[in-house]
């Protein structure tokens, strides 16, 4: 059976600071990969997806980045931290189509200080 | 673009009954799936129930199903005899093959009264 891993479940970080979060997808091959920012009360934002290795489609425009160095490794990146990306962090992969079901990782709660 | 309305901020059902959420929806793609899916408090996404545009039967899964009025763009979730435990938030969301995209509403808060 497939599974979805991030790490850390939770992060506090200072303003300016880096962060990297890593997702790994378990039990298959070729998913596509996603990355969520979900705020407190609220729904889920997509920023990033990918359909392959070196493949990444960003959604919002922002200070965040994301590279899938392998086929089921998927990292979230910032150099410098802002206030505003304090979040749930969630991060989700499917098979080939986007109109196959998502499934999700445990998240990673980030704190900007 | 495609876009996902859900109207309730809030729901309160009785432990037992029955429970409607609604979704409503918006998209020019012929091909589509519509998804539910239930966070509780832990966080932790889990998806619910699929719909496919095709589909000619509303979807069912345990005590979930799908109300698919395809005319009227709108993808309610029942849930039956409501659980303490179905207590969280739920969204819907649409995905589809032609633009790329996967859609969340904003989300439904459930609350089941003993």
């Amino acid at each position: 059976s497939q599974t979805i891993h991030q790490w850390p479940a939770t992060l506090v970080q200072p303003v300016g600071s880096p962060l990297s979060l890593e997702c790994t997808v378990e039990g298959t091959s070729n998913p596509n990969l996603y990355w969520y920012r979900q705020a407190a009360g609220r729904g889920l934002q997509l920023l990033f997806y990918s359909v392959g290795i070196g493949q990444i489609s960003s959604e919002v425009p922002q200070n965040l980045s994301a590279s899938r160095p392998q086929d089921r490794q998927f990292i979230l990146s910032s150099k410098k931290l802002l206030l505003s990306d304090s979040g749930f962090y969630l991060c989700a992969w499917s098979s080939r189509d986007f109109y196959n079901e998502q499934f999700f990782g445990p998240g990673t709660r980030l704190t900007v200080l | 673009a495609q876009k996902i309305t859900q109207t309730q901020p809030g729901m309160f059902v009785q432990e037992k009954e029955a429970v409607t959420l609604d979704c409503t929806y918006d998209t020019s793609d012929p091909s589509y799936g519509l998804f539910w899916y239930k966070q509780p408090s832990s966080g932790e996404m889990i998806f619910l129930i699929y719909q496919g545009s095709y589909d000619q039967q509303n979807a069912t899964e345990g005590r979930y199903s799908l109300n698919f009025q395809k005319a009227r763009k709108s993808a309610n979730l029942v849930i039956s005899a409501s659980q303490l435990g179905d207590s969280a938030m739920y969204f819907c969301a649409i995905g589809s093959a032609a633009g790329n995209q996967f859609y969340f509403g904003t989300g439904t808060s459930l609350t089941v009264i003993p």
